[in-house]
């Protein structure tokens, strides 16, 4: 499709609890990037990938926060044992090549940590 | 430490005027520069970008310029329109960041008001 699907588009979990993001990239674009939102702020990196291939981590929370690109699947994007400040919305985005041109974003999903 | 900065929250403008919202940054490795435009509850829509060896880049109603020697750019919106009603996000990326070529800096956004 020519949008980004990311689902769902909320999601409440208990401090501790896990939560899964998923994102479903247009097709033919090799690039998927995520970003946090955190209280309509600055949308802060978290991670790209090419393809199946991790391109640039760098804005990973390591101890808890993962994500994959798996061929025929959307990506996903896990957090173990969420906190209160995991709660934001978290955009995933794709594009043909790396951010030249700009990405095209999905919608987000809103992850409530209560 | 903020390195793409949009010092001013909100702008409110007239129908039909210009709409100039400014974006200021700190790292001198930033080469490429873009602008988003995001309604509520909806993602980021990209609306132009320039790159830095240019100093202006024109798309109908929105020009972007580029001051590279006081770090500055601008988006000009001309003429405003209610429909252009939202945040703007200015966002910038650094071709030698560790090898992320291409992850996207973001400011705090603007949120333009055009009143009929």
């Amino acid at each position: 499709g020519e949008e980004v699907a990311q689902t769902p588009k909320h999601l409440v979990r208990g401090e501790g609890q896990k939560a899964k993001l998923y994102c479903a990239p247009i097709k033919g674009h090799s690039y998927v990037f995520w970003y946090q939102q955190v209280l309509k702020n600055e949308f802060k990196f978290l991670i790209s990938f090419q393809n199946e291939n991790v391109f640039d981590e760098t804005g990973m929370p390591k101890e808890r926060f993962s994500a994959k690109c798996l061929p025929n699947s959307p990506c996903s994007l896990e957090i173990q044992a969420t906190k209160l400040e995991d709660s934001a919305v978290y955009f995933c985005a794709s594009s043909l090549q790396t951010g030249r041109g700009g990405y095209t974003f999905g919608s987000g999903t809103r992850l409530t940590v209560v | 430490d903020q390195q793409v900065k949009q010092n001013s929250p909100s702008l409110s403008v007239q129908e039909g005027r210009i709409s100039i919202l400014n974006c200021d940054y700190t790292n001198s490795m930033f080469d490429y520069f873009l602008w988003y435009k995001k309604y509520p509850a909806e993602g980021p829509t990209f609306l132009i970008s320039i790159s830095s060896i240019k100093d202006k880049n024109e798309d109908g109603r929105f020009t972007v310029f580029l001051n590279k020697s006081a770090k500055h750019l601008s988006l000009h919106i001309v003429p405003s329109q209610p429909g252009d009603s939202a945040v703007y996000f200015c966002a910038a990326s650094d071709l030698n960041s560790g090898g992320s070529n291409y992850k996207l800096t973001f400011g705090k956004g603007t949120l333009l008001t055009v009143n009929p």
